[in-house]
């Protein structure tokens, strides 16, 4: 596709299930990035990654929350036991350099559509 | 801990009305600076950002934004909206100590009224 997929787009669960979002980047984009957002905040950072590697994940707010990228392109987020506090938006973005500071047209973050997670 | 504060958390303007958001960062060293903006039921997207150089940047769609090191501000301007602007802004900032993290102010809703 053109653009970054992420599913589901809405997903509703119950405390203390599990979720898994998923993030398809843009074909070739080396570094993926994930990001909440709750209702009337901006974006909040808490991983990416570049190819496969994790490469920081001190935005994750607790041990409930992993993140994995196996073969350096999907990547999945998994929140264990939701509390109702996890509601919000979830955001990947890709990016087709590893330093977007090396600055240049390229050095840019594409969003997905986002996952709206609902913890009941 | 790096910030970005957004004054203005909802703005009004009729069409062809001047715009400045203003946006300010706190972190003493060097920056890149980004305006995003979502439109309704669009993804989020790059208007601008401020690399290095000439500190007014010109996007997309007849936005610019000024930097002032000195009042570590990042201030998005157009001066003439359009119905077709309602949307919502982003200001965002990454350093040099933490490139990859996109650290993003809270917003600002842009309605314009026909």
């Amino acid at each position: 596709g053109a653009g970054v997929s992420q599913s589901p787009r809405y997903k509703v669960t119950k405390r203390g299930q599990d979720v898994a979002l998923r993030c398809d980047p843009i074909s070739g984009h080396v570094s993926l990035y994930w990001y909440r957002q709750a209702l009337g905040q901006g974006p909040e950072f808490l991983t990416y990654f570049n190819y496969e590697a994790q490469q920081d994940k001190s935005g994750l707010p607790n041990d409930r929350f992993s993140a994995e990228r196996p073969e350096g392109s999907i990547s999945t987020l998994t929140i264990q036991r939701t509390e109702q506090r996890d509601s919000a938006m979830y955001r990947c973005a890709s990016s087709p350099t590893r330093d977007i500071l090396a600055g240049g047209p390229s050095s840019e973050q594409f969003f997905g559509p986002g996952t709206r997670l609902t913890v009941l | 801990a790096q910030s970005v504060s957004q004054h203005n958390h909802h703005v009004i303007l009729s069409e062809a009305a001047s715009l400045e958001l203003g946006c300010n960062y706190s972190y003493g060293g060097t920056v890149n600076l980004f305006w995003y903006v979502q439109y309704p039921g669009q993804h989020l997207q790059l208007l601008l950002k401020y690399f290095s150089g000439d500190p007014l940047v010109k996007g997309i769609k007849g936005f610019e934004a000024e930097f002032i090191k000195s009042k570590f501000s990042f201030n998005l301007r157009k001066p003439s909206v359009q119905w077709s602007d309602t949307a919502e802004y982003f200001c965002a900032v990454t350093t040099y100590s933490s490139a990859s993290k996109i650290i993003f102010g809270s917003g600002t809703r842009l309605s314009i009224r026909p």
